[in-house]
């Protein structure tokens, strides 16, 4: 069936390393964001990125879409990055379904 | 600050009553969403609305209702609430229905007993 799997499920980094996040998908996609749920709860937009490249501060992402993979880089990881990160897309027979990966759960350690 | 509000923050209901959980954005967005999110798992989609007039069914829309009369609001309706209906509410809202980025509000939690 259509999935949304992800990698690792979790993680612990000391402050300053770096980390990359993977969403695999099943099927073409018409949208693909990555979402940041910190520890409030709050779901806080990181990229939106069906295709390509982009870079924000020390975040990036990249997506293949061929390949049905993306990316999320983070690097020189700070205690705020702590929370979930979600990779969630729109499957190209799916309307405007988001749908959501399980989530890779962060934590770094000061 | 343009966004989406939702309301209420939290709320303990108990089963069997009806509940409206209450959602406004600013960005003039035509497309708006309500997810639910249970403990440990990402989002559902439960119902959606295109443009202010029509809604449709998502994933798990059962027990759930929506209206949406104008293009600001978008409220959803629990008429008899359950306690498999406990969990995190999230509204959303992209420009348009297709290829357009989603922006979500702080969550609505709901406890029903």
């Amino acid at each position: 069936g259509i999935q949304v799997e992800q990698s690792p499920p979790d993680l612990i980094l000391q402050e300053g390393a770096n980390s990359t996040l993977r969403c695999n998908f099943s099927d073409s996609v018409n949208n693909l964001q990555w979402f940041h749920q910190n520890p409030w709860g709050q779901l806080i937009n990181l990229f939106y990125i069906p295709s390509g490249t982009k870079q924000n501060g020390r975040l990036s992402a990249t997506t293949v879409a061929t390949e049905r993979y993306s990316l999320l880089y983070i690097s020189s990881s700070q205690t705020t990055d702590s929370g979930v990160y979600f990779c969630a897309v729109v499957f190209g027979n799916a309307g405007n379904m988001l749908t959501f990966g399980g989530g890779t759960r962060l934590m770094v350690k000061p | 600050i343009a966004g989406i509000t939702q309301a209420p923050t939290s709320q303990i209901l108990a089963a069997g009553r009806r509940m409206t959980l209450r959602c406004t954005q600013d960005m003039r967005h035509n497309a708006m969403y309500w997810y639910r999110q249970d403990l440990g798992l990402g989002l559902r989609l439960i119902h959606y609305s295109n443009t202010a007039g029509t809604t449709g069914k998502g994933e798990v829309p059962d027990g759930y209702s929506v209206s949406r009369a104008n293009t600001d609001d978008f409220p959803l309706t629990l008429a008899s609430a359950v306690p498999s209906q406990t969990s995190v509410y999230f509204c959303a809202s992209s420009r348009d229905a297709r290829n357009t980025e989603a922006f979500f509000g702080q969550g609505t939690r709901l406890t029903v007993v």
